[in-house]
């Protein structure tokens, strides 16, 4: 069975400054990973999505993810976050021809 | 405008109504989903259409009854439902059940709290 961690429940962190979101799963064969976003009051947002080959993967407003096989990990990053990061996000592995999701982590962006 | 829209966006109920939740999209994609999201809890998949055809009911009470009457439209009927129901409903489409590389589309959402 393929299920996800994200280990984070909150993240507050600073304008400007860099975050990781970090996400794990547990798969025993190969995976399709995905990172979604939620604003306040709207549905979910395909931030990016590992399919397969680079294991960098770049995605929309600055974001990126690694795919770490060994390490069964796909942390997002950004290098610098604005106030209007400020939103739930979600890891997601594909499970039986469906996305399976983890419980979210809320990203916090103080002035 | 994501492709997937949903009406009502929010939608106040007594216990003893009955209501439906719309869904609609013109992607061109033959799945559907309906996820709940509670506060605290992980996103719930609660059924999944593909060709129009039911593929998944993930043990939701009968007081929610899906409907598919084509691959574009989605609907959630709902009835005599209680206090702990209320929470956004999403609905999701993809290419279709079992393109795993897509991921999907989402609507915005139904916000629904019952009194």
């Amino acid at each position: 069975a393929q299920s996800v961690t994200q280990l984070d429940s909150q993240v507050p962190v600073f304008e400007e400054a860099p975050v990781e979101l970090r996400c794990n799963y547990s798969s025993s064969v190969s995976v399709y990973l995905f990172w979604y976003v939620q604003y306040p009051n709207q549905g979910l947002q395909l931030l990016l999505k590992y399919l397969s080959g680079s294991t960098l993967v770049k995605g929309i407003n600055g974001f990126e993810a690694e795919f770490n096989k060994s390490q069964t990990s796909f942390h997002l990053r950004k290098p610098s976050v604005h106030i209007s990061d400020t939103a739930e996000y979600f890891c997601a592995v594909s499970r039986s021809e469906k996305l399976v999701f983890g419980k979210g982590t809320k990203l916090t962006v103080n002035p | 405008e994501t492709g997937v829209t949903q009406t009502p966006r929010h939608l106040v109920m007594g216990m003893t109504n009955k209501k439906s939740l719309k869904c609609e999209q013109h992607l061109g994609h033959n799945a559907m989903y309906w996820y709940k999201q509670s506060a605290k809890k992980p996103l719930e998949l609660m059924f999944v259409y593909n060709f129009k055809e039911q593929t998944e009911n993930n043990s939701v009470p009968s007081r929610f009854s899906p409907e598919c009457p084509n691959s574009s439209h989605l609907f959630l009927h709902l009835h005599t439902l209680q206090p702990e129901d209320s929470a956004l409903y999403l609905c999701a489409s993809s290419t279709g059940f079992g393109d795993r590389g897509y991921g999907y589309t989402f609507g915005s959402g139904t916000r629904l709290t019952v009194v």
